[in-house]
């Protein structure tokens, strides 16, 4: 059973507006939760972060929200460029017996048009 | 310069011939993780290591192992490969744990036939 989703399985914007990615999840004892960017034939690269005592994380265009209550978080990308088209992963690092594993979503390929 | 290095980078091989798929880091990272990714299913976690000789599995470990005998490495060992394995695989290593943030390697396309 998938802990993490991304029922958006593709996006398109125009350049210059903004862009919003969805992710849900389904255990309010996640704590942590990170976004992803990956460009074709590269390694996903980190995006931004946020703690769940927080609910805004902002850095330059990206600001993500996570909103608790519904167990929902989202990317905001404002004002969308066309370097930005690429799939982005939403991920949760879930404690494993003392360890911790990362669960990914399936990804949302942004596309921003010129 | 910081990276997370993964060898080969393309690998075309036969049901059941064993292959290592390499990994290191420059980093002094603890925490290393193996992921392949699918259509439809994004990035699924294999194996991950907090540091050396400690390893645990992820959501998809089964027809893979993996060791940690160094801090900089951790191949992912196929001992019997089957077409169910073809995938794209990327390594990734952080500092901290899974809440930090991971650096990921090139990726390596694998095909099974």
């Amino acid at each position: 059973d998938q802990q993490v989703k991304q029922n958006s399985p593709s996006l398109s914007v125009q350049e210059g507006r903004i862009s919003i990615l969805n992710c849900d999840y389904t255990n309010s004892m996640f704590d942590y939760f990170l976004w992803y960017k990956k460009y074709p034939a590269e390694g996903p690269t980190f995006l931004i972060s946020i703690s769940s005592i927080k609910d805004k994380n902002e850095d330059g265009r990206f600001t993500v929200f996570l909103n608790k209550s519904a167990k929902h978080l989202s990317l905001h990308i404002v004002p969308s460029q066309p370097g930005d088209s690429a799939v982005y992963f939403c991920a949760v690092p879930i404690p494993s017996g003392g360890y911790q594993k990362v669960t990914f979503g399936t990804g949302t390929k942004l596309q921003v048009i010129p | 310069e910081a990276q997370v290095t993964q060898n080969p980078r393309y690998l075309i091989t036969v049901t059941g011939k064993k292959l290592t798929v390499t990994c290191s880091q420059n980093m002094n990272h603890e925490y290393m993780s193996w992921y392949r990714q699918d259509p439809g299913l994004g990035l699924r976690q294999i194996y991950y290591s907090m540091n050396v000789e400690v390893t645990d599995k992820g959501d998809v470990p089964e027809g893979y192992k993996v060791s940690r005998k160094e801090k900089r490495n951790f191949p992912l060992i196929l001992e019997s490969p089957s077409p169910n394995q073809t995938s794209l695989y990327f390594c990734a290593s952080s500092f901290g744990r899974g809440h930090t943030e991971a650096f990921f390697g090139q990726g390596t396309r694998l095909t099974v036939v």
